[in-house]
């Protein structure tokens, strides 16, 4: 079956240093991959997406790049800010089963718990 | 732009209580999901839903029933509650083009004791 596995968290950095948050996935087929983010007491919100390999998603600083070969979705952000202090998820959904790209819902790796430090 | 609302915000049930968690979504999606989140793991499917009349079982459906008579509406139903259904339970909608990405609402945080 589908799975993604992210790093452990939580992770702890200094403001204005390089992140990287590490994302692998085990799937059929061609899945969408997105990162979600969620703040304290919040719901999860997209913060990026890529539909098929070598697309690069990004917002707010943040960037990720459909690695089909080998099977990753790594975050990056090169400065980071006390505001970028959350939790992130990396989801796949299946694709392009007949029903329009991931109808029955997502799989999301554990959660990656950022921390930054002023 | 209220996107996906849910009520109650929290709530604590004893053992063997029925609730009914209410979820509205006004962007008229077409699919609707049911996700748990237990402490330091990912989100589960409970159910989804690809239109009115229709839902399907998703990864953890065991003690929850669902239902789906209008676009807008998706409640999740707990008919006995159990302590291992302690969780924070978010529903999510989405368009039904290709590769859209789901919207989630604010959670709700249930507590059974």
């Amino acid at each position: 079956g589908n799975s993604v596995t992210q790093m452990e968290g939580p992770v702890t950095l200094s403001e204005e240093a390089f992140l990287t948050i590490n994302c692998t996935y085990t799937a059929t087929g061609y899945p969408s991959l997105f990162w979600y983010v969620q703040y304290p007491g919040e719901g999860l919100q997209l913060l990026l997406k890529a539909t098929k390999a070598d697309d690069k998603g990004s917002n707010k600083g943040f960037e990720a790049t459909y690695r089909k070969e080998t099977t990753s979705f790594h975050l990056e952000k090169g400065s980071v800010q006390v505001s970028d202090s959350a939790v992130y998820f990396c989801a796949l959904s299946k694709g392009r089963s007949g029903s329009g790209g991931g109808a029955d819902g997502l799989t999301f790796g554990k959660g990656t718990h950022l921390i930054i430090q002023p | 732009n209220a996107g996906v609302t849910q009520t109650p915000k929290f709530r604590i049930l004893k053992i063997g209580q029925s609730m009914t968690l209410q979820c509205a979504q006004d962007m008229n999606h077409n699919y609707m999901y049911w996700y748990r989140q237990d402490p330091g793991m990912g989100l589960k499917l409970i159910y989804y839903s690809v239109g009115a009349g229709i839902t399907d079982k998703g990864e953890v459906p065991n003690g929850y029933n669902v239902s789906r008579s209008t676009t807008e509406d998706f409640p999740l139903r707990l008919e006995l509650a159990a302590p291992s259904q302690t969780s924070v339970y978010f529903c999510a909608s989405r368009a039904g083009q290709p590769f859209q990405p789901q919207h989630f609402g604010d959670g709700t945080r249930l507590s059974i004791l």
